[in-house]
């Protein structure tokens, strides 16, 4: 099956500074690519849609100054958390989707990101 | 998009059929059902999907209601390694857009 790489799997930081987590597709190309947060003991809450060459569109609720979304080709979109506080410590995990909307979307492993 | 209902909790023994049902009555006709499941501090795995028809592969099969309202998904001899959280998801084929519910955690006992 297809396959979604994240990297870092998982990143520690201090308050204040800013974190970028990368999501490829290994082995097709994405059209769209979506990013999900999830805290402990909770479901995985999706935070935007992400186009290649466009704007990401973002789900009500997530501030797109903070939460920095980039899909610059069709097989990487990296997340950047800007000025991270420890209540964007959380597991961020990336899904692809290859064609048509309704087609299966593969999930990345996540990232784990703790901020101090 | 459309809510769904699953019960919060199951179990099921090791060697038999699991069947975890799924409540989706306001779908809409551009809806399609997805499953996946999560192990724990994992990103979810795809299981099946369907919109209208019955569907199977080499994981599971997904019975779907003639009026769309509901859906069974079917493992069809659990093993350990099934133990996870199963989410039924009513995703519009409009915007590919996954809301996840709270999902049914699946406890394969021996």
């Amino acid at each position: 099956g297809a396959v979604v790489s994240q990297h870092p799997s998982w990143v520690i930081c201090k308050s204040g500074t800013s974190v970028k987590i990368e999501c490829r597709s290994l082995d097709f190309q994405a059209t769209t690519m979506f990013w999900y947060r999830q805290f402990p003991k909770q479901s995985l809450m999706l935070m935007a849609t992400s186009n290649e060459g466009s704007k990401a569109t973002y789900e009500q609720g997530v501030e797109k100054d903070k939460f920095l979304i980039n899909h610059a080709s069709l097989t990487l979109s990296t997340l950047t958390v800007t000025s991270a506080h420890p209540e964007d410590s959380s597991f961020y995990i990336c899904s692809a989707v290859e064609g048509a909307l309704e087609e299966t979307q593969y999930f990345g492993p996540g990232t784990r990101l703790l901020v101090l | 998009d459309a809510k769904t209902t699953q019960p919060t909790s199951m179990d099921c023994a090791e060697g038999r059929a699991a069947n975890l049902p799924c409540n989706h009555s306001t779908i809409s006709g551009n809806e399609y059902v997805y499953w996946y499941r999560q192990i724990h501090s994992q990103g979810p795995q795809y299981i099946i999907h369907g919109l209208k028809n019955n569907e199977t592969n080499e994981m599971a099969s997904l019975i779907i209601t003639e009026d769309r309202k509901s859906s069974t998904l079917i493992l069809p001899h659990a093993t350990l390694r099934d133990t996870a959280v199963y989410y039924c998801i009513a995703g519009s084929s409009n915007t590919g857009k996954l809301i996840f519910g709270q999902g049914t955690t699946l406890q394969v006992k021996p």
